[in-house]
């Protein structure tokens, strides 16, 4: 069965600079999550998008943005790099949004992006 | 904040044995939870969903249940192999919103 795709799968940027990350949901999945998870760190909750609508948002900074297509695809939009950046980012993908009343569609994540900033 | 905290932090086994763990969460605005496999360098796989209290899944050897009034999930892991080494995360999702808050983890070492 397809799953979410990420790309690329490990990046390594200098400070200051920007970097793009994708993520293609499961066909069908019209909801995606972005997740950051620093070294030691459960993943945190940055941002997610529901029919290309940002549906909810969580701990994303300021230099981070993050949009989703008309093929529901998402890409996560990071400036100004910082060390503290360095970091696996995740995508999930579900049906429709979790916490719907009536549905508890379970999200699906990707490999992971693994970030490392010098 | 909301906070979900498992328990232990990590497990070794030997193989063979039955292990449990516990995923501790706010009842309130409870809407699921979620338990999640994952083994290094692979993304999480979704092992089970559950909604209402008293709930009871199985899958295999692994086994979980569901306590939303006093906030509380088991996952238990009956006769421990190797390929069950992995880190089990537990997620809440709340009313409302859409997004998971994620436990710490808890990571399994079987030992053959």
């Amino acid at each position: 069965a397809a799953g979410v795709i990420q790309s690329p799968r490990h990046l390594i940027k200098e400070k200051r600079e920007t970097a793009t990350l994708k993520c293609y949901p499961i066909p069908r999945h019209d909801t995606v999550y972005w997740y950051q998870q620093g070294p030691g760190q459960d993943p945190q909750f940055l941002i997610s998008f529901y029919e290309k609508m940002q549906s909810d948002k969580g701990s994303i900074p300021d230099r981070f943005s993050a949009q989703q297509f008309s093929d529901y695809h998402s890409e996560l939009n990071m400036s100004s790099l910082e060390l503290g950046d360095s970091a696996l980012y995740f995508c999930a993908s579900s049906l429709t949004p979790s916490g719907a009343l009536d549905n508890t569609d379970t999200q699906y994540f990707g490999p992971g992006t693994r970030l490392t900033v010098l | 904040i909301l906070n979900v905290e498992q328990s232990p932090q990590s497990l070794h086994v030997q193989e063979g044995d039955s292990t449990n763990f516990t995923c501790s969460f706010p009842s309130s605005n409870f809407y699921a939870l979620h338990w999640y496999r994952w083994e290094t360098a692979k993304s999480p796989e979704a092992l089970f969903v559950m909604t209402l209290n008293g709930d009871e899944k199985k899958k295999g050897r692994i086994s979980a249940t569901l306590n939303t009034k006093e906030g509380y999930s088991y996952l238990y892991i009956k006769g421990s192999q190797p390929e069950d080494s992995a880190t089990y995360l537990c997620a809440l999702s709340t009313s409302g919103t859409y997004k998971y808050i994620f436990g710490t983890g808890t990571r399994l070492k079987v030992l053959a």
